[in-house]
């Protein structure tokens, strides 16, 4: 089953905007990432932030997480038409035996 | 070596042919997964392999068959397929242990067609 929601499900922003996509959960977790997927490729890992993390940055990426909510928030500074791509945010439960559960991920078209 | 590579990119079979899908990793990586993403939606989990064992198996249909030969390949064979199992077939690898990370790396796909 699927555990993460993203929305919107959709973004369309022009470069050099920031994009800010959010992610629920409903059960307890040991980590929360972020993935990318261009059109029909492989997805690739971004951020991962942990279950005692409130906040983590890695470049133009700010990633927040907070545990009484369930969810998390992925920010994309200074976009760039290349961050045209699906994000998916993905749980790692606890004691899930290595398993992610992938949210349904939005769409970012970044306008050049 | 941080890639996972996948072969072939793209399979198109009859819902009477046998064909395999495989995925390779030299990361030294001891989970190795297959997911199945159908267009524009997240990719769904099929199975686990943990040190070459099966550890999960999302209650896969018997058609499709996986198998871990050794730690750095996994194939899926598939037989008896239906046009609704055409979809892009994931692989990813993670490694175990302490010290590894939680992250999953994954290959290209294979976009695989049913007819």
């Amino acid at each position: 089953s699927q555990q993460g929601e993203e929305d919107p499900q959709a973004l369309s922003i022009q470069e050099g905007e920031n994009a800010t996509m959010n992610c629920s959960y409903k059960t307890s977790i040991n980590n929360l990432q972020w993935y990318r997927q261009n059109s029909g490729r492989g997805l690739v890992h971004l951020i991962l932030i942990r279950s005692n993390e409130r906040e983590k940055h890695s470049g133009r990426l700010r990633v927040t997480l907070d545990t009484s909510k369930k969810s998390s928030s992925l920010l994309i500074t200074a976009s760039r038409a290349a961050d045209t791509a699906s994000y998916f945010c993905a749980t790692d439960a606890h004691r899930s035996n290595y398993k992610l559960t992938f949210g349904k991920g939005t769409l970012l078209t970044v306008n050049p | 070596d941080t890639e996972v590579t996948q072969t072939p990119k793209h399979l198109v079979m009859g819902m009477t042919n046998k064909k395999s899908l495989k995925c390779e990793q030299h990361m030294g990586h001891r989970a190795m997964y297959w997911y199945k993403q159908k267009a524009k939606k997240p990719p769904e989990l099929m199975f686990v392999y943990s040190y070459e064992k099966l550890s999960i198996n999302e209650s896969v249909p018997s058609r499709f068959s996986p198998e871990c030969p050794n730690s750095s390949l996994l194939n899926l064979h598939l037989h008896a397929l239906q046009p609704e199992d055409s979809a892009l077939y994931l692989c990813a690898s993670k490694g175990l242990g302490s010290g590894s990370k939680n992250e999953q790396f994954f290959g290209p796909g294979t976009r695989l067609t049913v007819l």
